[in-house]
């Protein structure tokens, strides 16, 4: 069973394009984390977001706590983007599922 | 700008040794976890640790492994007696855990290889 789906799990973009990414979980208290794992393996907090909107630079991330889904978005996507995103919700325990990631690519 | 440290960055052992991962968490935080990503997968959860003591550990981590903050500082995992499924990258994460800050912040990973 997966607790946290991510859509797509691939997903390869133009230079400059607007890219989404998805995340609806099943557990959790009403938090997420947006993570940002780099071809080199390290991991890197983007978000925790526990409603509405948050924003840092190009990137937004949005939830909606009823529905138990969030977005991420990349404006005026860059190949230094290109890395997987990954979301994460915490239980009330204080365990953390994870999603299986989304790939980005970004071309030139 | 303070981080979460680990070490080694990579690490082989024979099947059936006993390794320890060390990581130091940024030092006014609060709590601490150990995850681990096998090569194509996605991360899992294995332990996290608040107060001295488990705070919450998944069904990867049984009495094979062990977690310690032995100083105050250090926070290592031990793996007893290694397996072949025991290679991945083994991520550290520290949390404040103050009112309103729950973002976690990780460490560089140790690649464990088990042969």
């Amino acid at each position: 069973k997966n607790e946290v789906e991510q859509s797509p799990q691939n997903l390869t973009a133009q230079e400059g394009e607007f890219i989404t990414i998805n995340c609806s979980y099943s557990v959790g208290i009403s938090a997420l984390h947006w993570l940002q794992q780099h071809p080199g393996g390290g991991i890197v907090s983007l978000f925790m977001l526990s409603s509405g909107k948050k924003k840092h630079g190009r990137l937004i991330a949005t939830i909606n706590i009823q529905e138990k889904h969030s977005s991420l978005h990349i404006t005026a996507s860059h190949p230094r983007d290109s890395a997987v995103y990954i979301c994460a919700v915490p239980n009330t325990g204080n365990q953390f599922y994870f999603g299986t990631g989304t790939s980005l690519t970004v071309i030139p | 700008e303070p981080e979460v440290t680990q070490t080694p960055s990579h690490q082989v052992t024979q099947m059936g040794q006993e390794v320890i991962l060390r990581c130091v968490p940024i030092s006014n935080h609060l709590y601490f976890y150990w995850y681990r990503q096998i090569l194509g997968q996605k991360v899992e959860f294995l332990v996290s640790f608040y107060n001295n003591e488990i705070s919450e550990k998944s069904e990867i981590f049984d009495d094979q492994f062990s977690v310690e903050r032995p100083d105050g500082s250090n926070f290592t995992l031990k793996i007893r007696s290694t397996k072949l499924e025991d290679s991945a990258m083994y991520f550290c994460a520290s949390l404040p855990g103050l009112a309103g800050s729950y973002e976690q912040y990780f460490g560089p990973g140790t690649r464990l290889t088990v042969t």
